[in-house]
């Protein structure tokens, strides 16, 4: 079965540096999205791709967070300058639909990022 | 924002049916409700969604009140396996999920 797979699966990296979280969408997907889910916290919405742009954004991704899809397969979140807040499990998801309501999103196994 | 509201935790039997609430009273009438889960240590996986009648899927059913008001997720036969952390979600205004806290579910052998 098609799965969404991310790596890392763990990154520790030191405050003010910078980060790129991998993940490789289901290939005949068009949708793609991160989330974010600080521990014992809610998921919480980051941003949605489509198009080689950006569709939509929370008020959390703000200039220290960028997303890029670098070649066919691949679709990245970098976060440029990190800080100890950015501590949380990071998921990739993506969908064949351009809305949630038509489709189910299939979310990855997510990379832990530990900012120390 | 339309929001949800589950109880933190519920238990159930092996084997028996589960039915896991969601009140969801400032919702509107475009918004679905969507249900996805979380097993330890993974990513979340979609489970079912709908906007007004009853859906049935091989994973679950989703029970719609009749006002939208509130909605129930019914695990016909739970395993082990379903021990997870289930999450009943609506749609914001830019058509993205707004995840709540979720109701654990623990099932007792």
């Amino acid at each position: 079965e098609p799965e969404v797979t991310q790596t890392p699966s763990h990154q520790v990296t030191q405050m003010g540096q910078e980060v790129i979280l991998h993940c490789v969408p289901i290939s005949n997907h068009l949708y793609f999205y991160w989330y974010r889910q600080i521990l014992g916290q809610k998921v919480e919405f980051l941003v949605s791709f489509y198009n080689n742009e950006i569709s939509e954004k929370s008020e959390i991704f703000d200039d220290q967070f960028s997303v890029e899809r670098p070649d066919g397969s691949n679709f990245t979140l970098k976060i440029r300058s990190t800080k100890l807040e950015d501590s949380a499990m990071y998921f990739c998801a993506s969908s064949e639909a351009a809305r949630t309501y038509t489709g189910e999103l299939f979310f990855g196994e997510g990379s832990r990022l530990t900012v120390l | 924002d339309a929001k949800t509201t589950q109880p933190n935790s519920m238990e159930s039997n092996e084997e028996e049916p589960v039915h896991l609430p969601c009140n969801h009273s400032t919702i509107s009438g475009t918004d679905y409700i969507h249900w996805y889960r979380q097993l330890p240590s993974q990513g979340p996986e979609y489970v079912i969604h709908g906007l007004t009648s009853n859906v049935n899927n091989r994973m679950a059913s989703l029970a719609i009140a009749e006002d939208r008001k509130s909605s129930t997720l019914i695990l016909h036969r739970a395993t082990l396996r379903d021990a997870a952390v289930y999450y009943c979600i609506l749609e914001d205004s830019n058509y993205q999920l707004i995840w709540g806290a979720g109701t654990k579910l623990i099932i007792k052998p």
